[in-house]
This record gives C-alpha cells, structure tokens and sequence, in this order.
C-alpha cells in the first residue's frame, strides 16, 4: 500500500467555482499535515498546515483532516486562473520531522 | 518570513565533473533538506541533517554526498555527475514550533 494517494488530475475547475483536492496516507501515527502549491518550473510553497481534525480555514483555502478516515482535503473557494498549479499534500510519517509528499494534483481553473 | 535561498537557478555541467549544490536559510533552523524532483516521480528526499555536522541518508543517496559545517548552510555534492543526475534539486528548512518545511527556489541542473 502507498504511503500517500493522491489524483494526479488534471483536475479542471471553472472560474468561480470550489476546487476540491483529496489525499489519502497510510500511517495512523502522522500527526501534522500540509499542502503545498507549486506552479510550473517553481518550488513549492506552503499554502496550509493542518494538525487537528476538523477544519482550517485561511482565506480562499479551508484544510479538512479526518484521523479516523485517514484523509486530507484541500479546498479553494472562488477559484481563480492563478490558482491554477500542481497541489502537493504532504504528513510527518510516524510522527518524525521527515515529510512525506503525494505525486501532485495538477489543477487547471478555466476562464 | 523565512529564506532559503540557493547557489544557482540552472546551472550545466559535464558528465564526470564534480558539482556542488548550496542552500542557505535565515531562521536559525535545525533541520534542512535535499530533494530532487523528476517528471512522473515526485519530490524525492536525497539526504537530511537535524543539527550541524550530522547527516542521513534518505531515499535516494547513492552518487551523492553532503555537508553540514554551519547551521545555515547545508551543500549537496555530486562527486562525479552523470547524466541521470540531471533534474530539479530542491532544498528546505525546518525547524520548531509547527516544524512546516521552506523550500528554496531549486536548482535546475542539466548533465551533458
């Protein structure tokens, strides 16, 4: 079994709308968890950081986490074409300081 | 606001030539980074330091080497690059309390 599962995409998403991001882990013992955005030929830039169960909201973004169901989600109000990129989600395995990173959502917002 | 920066943005080399990779960050951070990035396979972790003058191999190490001689500056070598070494090098930071990782701007390195 993966450590992480995540939809490579392409997601596309109309302008205006709620893009929805998902990702799966393995490992019952993570306790932290983000979300990366990365645009074309860049780095990645942390967007949210999320360590309880429930909902983080900051801004456009709102995080979801679910220990029990042992997901992440990411979600983006009023989608706009500059959030158009590849979306990465990422967890501490077993609780250590070393992440470990989904394959990426490459997202497409649609004018 | 956290920094990391690094040495060069793209930078070629020769097969056989021996290359180093810096990375500098300003927060006083313990925990920096190496990663490398290719089509179709994600970020993937080279090697990692936790304190000044300490190393581990993460996922990927064979055909490199790093070094950690200050807190701020954590270097990648490759001690004979060959052509599948050519890729996106990234490196970040860490460090308490949300232990978030910084990424710097990376590295796009081409082997000829």
């Amino acid at each position: 079994q993966k450590e992480v599962e995540q939809n490579s995409g392409p997601l596309s998403v109309p302008e205006g709308a709620i893009a929805s991001l998902n990702c799966t882990y393995s490992d019952r013992g993570s306790q932290s968890f983000f979300w990366y955005r990365q645009y074309s030929g860049k780095s990645p830039e942390l967007i949210m950081s999320i360590y309880s169960n429930g909902d983080k909201e900051d801004g456009r973004f709102t995080a979801q986490l679910n220990k029990a169901s042992q997901y992440v989600s990411l979600l983006i109000r009023d989608s706009q074409p500059s959030d158009s990129a590849t979306y990465l989600c990422a967890f501490d395995f077993q609780g250590a300081q070393k992440l470990v990173f989904g394959q990426g959502t490459r997202l497409t917002i649609n004018p | 606001d956290v920094k990391v920066t690094q040495s060069s943005r793209y930078l070629v080399k020769r097969t056989g030539e021996k290359v180093f990779l810096e990375c500098v960050q300003d927060m006083d951070h313990e925990n920096m980074f190496w990663y490398r990035q290719d089509p179709g396979l994600g970020l993937r972790l080279i090697y990692f330091s936790y304190d000044v003058k300490m190393k581990e191999k993460g996922d990927i190490p064979e055909g490199y080497s790093v070094s950690r001689e200050k807190k701020e500056r954590f270097s990648l070598i490759l001690e004979s690059a060959s052509t599948n070494q050519t890729s996106m090098y990234l490196c970040a930071s860490q460090g308490p309390p949300t232990y978030e990782q910084y990424f710097g701007p990376g590295t796009r390195l081409t082997v000829t």
